[in-house]
């Protein structure tokens, strides 16, 4: 069975740093890219950037460029979303999902994690 | 950046209705669209891509078509577990962005 498992909620301070995590099972993890993609409070869905797990490359929304680092690390099919200064702002949840190439198309979802950044 | 204008924003609709929603892009995206079906709290599942391909295990009620750069997204009678947020998105390129969303509610 596929999954993708999202590390658990965080609160944190603006100027805090953030790693979340996204780890993929029950498939070839290096075969499929994984995308990220925010939902503000009460708000839709925006597509932050993508990551190719069998080298790393990345695809960032020139709105994400700078403010966010997508990475991986194969060895434990686990891709991240970090951060390396928080702001209010980026209170959101944010999901990982796979991406299969044929239509370019999110098939299999995290569940979702929940960042609050709040003084 | 491609953008998917969305219509409309929010709906209310009864059981047994036929419910439709479009999408237009900013540019052509050949039929390289997706919709998502969004329930309060949870991640979205994947409903259509490729505009018109149901994905596996899908109810046949939802259908998709395509028309040069307009997309619809039909529910044909609408069942209680489906009100919900639906989002099209563009796969053509990057970024690929969503739609605002449809909000779908119970009159």
């Amino acid at each position: 069975e596929v999954q993708l498992v999202q590390s658990g909620a965080e609160v944190k301070k603006p100027g805090d740093s953030l790693k979340i995590s996204c780890k993929g099972s029950g498939y070839s993890f290096t075969t499929y890219r994984i995308g990220w993609v925010r939902q503000m409070p009460g708000k839709g869905l925006e597509w932050m950037g993508i990551i190719y797990p069998d080298d790393s490359g990345t695809r960032y929304n020139p709105s994400f460029q700078g403010l966010v680092t997508i990475s991986v690390d194969k060895s434990i099919s686990t891709a991240y979303l970090q951060w390396s200064s928080l702001k209010a702002s980026d209170t959101a949840m944010y999901y990982c999902a796979r991406r299969v190439d044929l239509w370019n198309t999110y098939d299999y979802w995290g569940q979702g994690t929940l960042v609050t950044v709040s003084s | 950046d491609i953008q998917m204008t969305q219509s409309p924003s929010s709906l209310s609709a009864s059981v047994g209705d036929r419910v439709t929603i479009t999408c237009r892009a900013s540019q052509s995206i050949s039929s390289y669209l997706n919709w998502y079906q969004q329930k309060p709290g949870k991640a979205p599942e994947l409903l259509i891509y490729a505009a018109s391909i149901l994905q596996s295990g899908v109810p046949s009620r939802f259908s998709g078509s395509a028309s040069e750069t307009d997309f619809t997204l039909t529910i044909s009678r609408l069942q209680p577990e489906d009100f919900a947020t639906y989002y099209c998105q563009q796969s053509y390129s990057t970024p690929q962005t969503f739609g605002g969303g449809t909000k779908v509610e119970i009159k």
